[in-house]
């Protein structure tokens, strides 16, 4: 079993929907990242978190501790946002990663 | 202030050849990690670098290395290339202390290194 599982794989969906793509881990972690990366491969770190609930823009991540879960939620979804979203956990000295949701947004 | 750079941003070699990939930091960040992404894969982690010191090393081998300048930047070396190692090394700043990350991990654009 992976130290962290991305759920859905894959998810499409039409323009203005809400999205949600959920981040389980099995491992102690100090803090979780969300990542975008679009195709070409380029990185952007969207956010990190260690507890509760950040939001920027569209977009909130929020993260349970206990439950070593975390989801990110975008809403009024847009094509723009067709990227692959990767999790992350954070250990002392690396990150270990989903494998990522590939989201489509149609228009 | 520029962003994480990695250079070159596309290569080619040979079965058995050898390959050195760099990094700059950000400004200000003494943290270098190096990642290695297989086409339909999450990162996984290969090397951790602070202050010019190894402090973390993945589940690769020997053929690959790592060193950080007095500048922070950081070269990853590949040995012996096998068609396996095909994929996108990416390079990520932050700053870093010895017990964990104090920022997220800033990401450069990424080298695609593909063997033939």
């Amino acid at each position: 079993k992976n130290e962290v599982e991305q759920s859905p794989q894959n998810l499409t969906a039409q323009e203005g929907e809400f999205i949600t793509i959920n981040c389980s881990y099995s491992v102690g972690i100090s803090a979780l990242h969300w990542l975008q990366q679009h195709p070409g491969g380029g990185i952007v770190s969207l956010f990190m978190l260690s507890s509760g609930k950040k939001k920027h823009g569209r977009l909130i991540a929020t993260i349970n501790i206990q439950e070593k879960h975390s989801s990110l939620h975008i809403t009024a979804s847009h094509p723009r946002d067709s990227a692959v979203y990767i999790c992350g956990v954070q250990g002392a000295q690396k990150l270990v990663f989903g494998q990522g949701t590939r989201l489509t947004i149609n228009p | 202030d520029a962003g994480v750079t990695q250079s070159p941003t596309h290569l080619i070699k040979t079965r058995g050849q050898h390959v050195t990939l760099r990094c700059s930091p950000i400004s200000g960040h003494k943290s270098v990690s190096w990642y290695q992404q297989v086409l339909g894969q999450g990162p996984q982690f290969i090397f951790q670098y602070y202050e010019k010191e190894e402090r973390g090393r993945g589940n690769f081998p020997d053929r690959f290395s790592a060193r950080q300048f007095p500048n922070y930047s950081s070269e990853l070396n590949v040995n012996a290339l096998l068609l396996g190692d095909s994929a996108l090394y990416l390079c990520a700043s932050s700053l870093w202390s010895g017990s964990g990350f104090k920022t997220e991990a800033f990401f450069g654009q990424g080298t695609r290194l593909t063997v033939v």
